[in-house]
């Protein structure tokens, strides 16, 4: 069965400092890959996804930037963290056009 | 403008009572509609696919339904481990997935 883990599970960090938040998928090959952010009431907002190795789109401009140096890992970083970048992070993965996606359990950032 | 709509922001039920969520959508064009869980600090789980009006899943007290502008899910006889957020999100034709803010649902014993 597949699998997908995300960590930290929580991350507290302060302004101007470096971000790597890490997912890898198990079970699965040459899934599509999705970093989600989620604030509170609020819908779910995709940041970025990748459907390949080395194959990145990005959603919204913005202080983050993501890659994917192997088939079921994702990561998405920031050279300097801005306060607005607190949020609820998800990384998921899907198989398939019309497949649902399948969720971390989420990275907690605080920035300070 | 695209978008999906859930009401209610929050529901409040007594073990056992019985109601539904609905979960709204105006995009260009529809492959599919997704039911999800999400508990306090975790990721959503999913549910439930449903991919055209007229069709209907069911797990447990839940029971999903589908038409060509709303989906609506059916919690029976809930328990208070029924409690959570439940999102929905819809994958249009341009594979768009766009998601619902969600109804927090809380079930008191």
């Amino acid at each position: 069965s597949q699998t997908i883990h995300q960590w930290p599970a929580t991350l507290v960090q302060p302004v101007g400092s470096p971000l790597s938040l890490e997912c890898t998928v198990e079970g699965t090959s040459n899934p599509n890959l999705y970093w989600y952010r989620q604030a509170a009431g609020r819908g779910l907002q995709l940041l970025f996804y990748s459907v390949g190795i080395g194959q990145i789109s990005s959603e919204v401009p913005q202080n983050l930037s993501a890659s994917r140096p192997q088939d079921r890992q994702f990561i998405l970083s920031s050279k300097k963290l801005l306060l607005s970048d607190s949020g609820f992070y998800l990384c998921a993965w899907r198989t398939g056009n019309n497949s649902p996606l399948h969720f971390g359990n989420g990275t907690r950032l605080t920035v300070t | 403008e695209d978008q999906v709509t859930q009401s209610p922001e929050a529901l409040r039920l007594q073990e056992g009572e019985s109601s539904s969520l609905n979960c709204s959508y105006t995009v260009s064009g529809l492959r599919g509609l997704f039911w999800y869980r999400q508990d306090p600090g975790k990721g959503p789980e999913f549910l439930f696919t449903l991919y055209s009006a007229g069709e209907e899943k069911e797990k447990e007290r839940l029971k999903a339904t589908l038409t060509k502008k709303e989906s609506f899910l059916h919690i029976t006889a809930p328990k208070p481990e029924d409690s959570a957020t439940y999102l929905c999100a819809v994958l249009e034709n341009n594979n768009d997935m766009r998601f619902g803010a969600g109804t927090r649902l809380t079930v008191k014993p």
